[in-house]
């Protein structure tokens, strides 16, 4: 069964930092595209940015909103995918989630979400 | 980017009912076209993919359909565990955008 867990939201304050994490399991992470949606509160769905496998290069791509300011990387030793976020501003301010990018071009399976509050 | 338009943004429709909630491409997307359901304070789960598929383990009662920039969620008959909003999503290219969203209730 595929297992996705977030960690490492919190408060921050403007112009912070934070690393978020997913652990996986129950696939062969290092074959996966991954990727981090967030929510704003009330608000609908946005793609932080996506990691293709190793094989394909690993290459990134990242939303407009985030881009310079956001870094996806993954350590497939640990099946893990990470997001450090620099320059927080309060409208990064969601619930981001990781999620698998599976063949079909589909966000098919999600991690519970963790929470990102950013304030002063 | 290319923006994708949900209608309605909230329904609200009886247990049995036949549902379908539209998503507009405002551009052709092909059929990379994709179908969350999203229950509050959980994550969105995957229903439909490539405009017709139906992922695995989603009931039956769900289907999708459209190609091109006109696109098509159905419920055709209405359960209890329905109420959730839902999501459609382009593929086609990046950024990978999402519609607002369409919020369903049981009457």
């Amino acid at each position: 069964e595929v297992h996705l867990v977030e960690s490492g939201g919190g408060l921050v304050k403007p112009g912070g930092s934070l690393r978020l994490s997913c652990a996986a399991s129950g696939f062969t992470f290092s074959d996966a595209w991954m990727s981090w949606v967030r929510q704003a509160p009330g608000k609908g769905l946005e793609c932080v940015g996506l990691i293709k496998n190793e094989a394909e290069g690993g290459a990134r791509d990242y939303a407009a909103p985030v881009k310079g300011r956001f870094t996806i990387t993954r350590d497939d030793s640990k099946n893990t995918l990470f997001l450090q976020m620099n320059s927080l501003k309060t409208e990064d301010t969601a619930v981001y989630y990781c999620a698998t990018f599976g063949a079909g071009r589909k966000f098919d399976y999600w991690g519970q979400g963790t929470l990102v509050t950013v304030s002063s | 980017d290319i923006q994708m338009t949900q209608s309605p943004s909230s329904l609200s429709a009886s247990v049995g009912d036949r549902v379908t909630i539209t998503c507009r491409a405002s551009q052709s997307i092909s059929s990379f076209l994709n179908w969350y359901q999203q229950k509050p304070g959980k994550a969105p789960k995957l229903l439909i993919y490539v405009a017709s598929s139906l992922q695995s383990g989603v009931p039956s009662r769900f289907s999708g359909s459209g190609a091109g920039t006109d696109f098509t969620l159905t419920i055709s008959s209405l359960q209890p565990e329905d109420c959730a909003t839902y999501y459609c999503q382009q593929s086609y290219n990046t950024p990978r955008t999402f519609g607002q969203g369409t919020k369903v209730e049981i009457k």
